[in-house]
């Protein structure tokens, strides 16, 4: 599976979008873009996925350019809930989710 | 649905003990995942079965360790016997089938003093 490279660590203010950046620039035509998040203490938890189109559920949305090689976040109003621990992962066809180190989303009042 | 559901959340043991963690999948879901998570190696996946077979142990770190789905509702890690580097987080994850969505349970916190 293609590596991703996330930044450590970004803020945000409460009630403003939160855009996290990922790099997957080795990822494959038929590899997916998972993203994750851990908030303190708990079990990681299913955001949203994507393969070619941007993606928009009830708690993010996803952008992925047209090259597939990066894409983005969104947390449209951030909370101090959001604090949390993002992981990019890009997946294939098979089981393996691998998680890096993330990005730290500190959701300041 | 309850979402997958592990016990005992916080486990404490001593050195030499045998430790035994639960999970319980989402109904439905025919793959289950017993993830380990340490600040030093980060999340990594242990074991992943299917239809209540193993299929990729590697990321077992010794024999100590062992894991059993004996039907498809229920699940077991067993460490026996513990050592103190076993310390860790350990998430348990199903999905619908194996390339599907995960979904965690909230962990047992593993401590072997």
């Amino acid at each position: 599976d293609a590596k991703t490279t996330q930044p450590p660590s970004m803020d945000c203010a409460e009630g403003r979008a939160a855009n996290l950046p990922c790099n997957h620039s080795t990822i494959s035509g038929n590899e997916y873009v998972y993203w994750y998040r851990q908030i303190h203490s708990q079990g990681p938890q299913y955001i949203i996925h994507g393969l070619k189109n941007n993606e928009t559920n009830e708690m993010a949305s996803l952008i992925i350019t047209e090259d597939r090689k990066s894409s983005t976040l969104i947390l449209p109003h951030a909370t101090l809930r959001d604090t949390a621990v993002y992981y990019c992962i890009v997946r294939g066809s098979n089981y393996k989710l691998t998680f890096g180190k993330g990005t730290l989303l500190t959701v300041n009042p | 649905d309850a979402g997958v559901i592990q016990s005992p959340r916080h486990e404490v043991t001593e050195m030499g003990q045998e430790v035994t963690l639960r999970c319980k999948p989402i109904s439905g879901h025919n793959s289950l995942f017993w993830y380990r998570q340490t600040m030093m190696r980060g999340l990594e996946l242990l074991i992943y079965f299917n239809n209540n077979v193993p299929i990729d142990d590697s990321g077992m770190p010794e024999d100590r360790f062992s894991a059993k789905m004996p039907n498809a509702s229920f699940s077991t890690l067993k460490i026996q016997p513990s050592e103190p580097r076993d310390s860790a987080v350990y998430f348990c994850a199903s999905s619908l089938q194996g390339p599907d969505t995960q979904y965690f349970g909230p962990g047992t916190r593993l401590t072997v003093l």
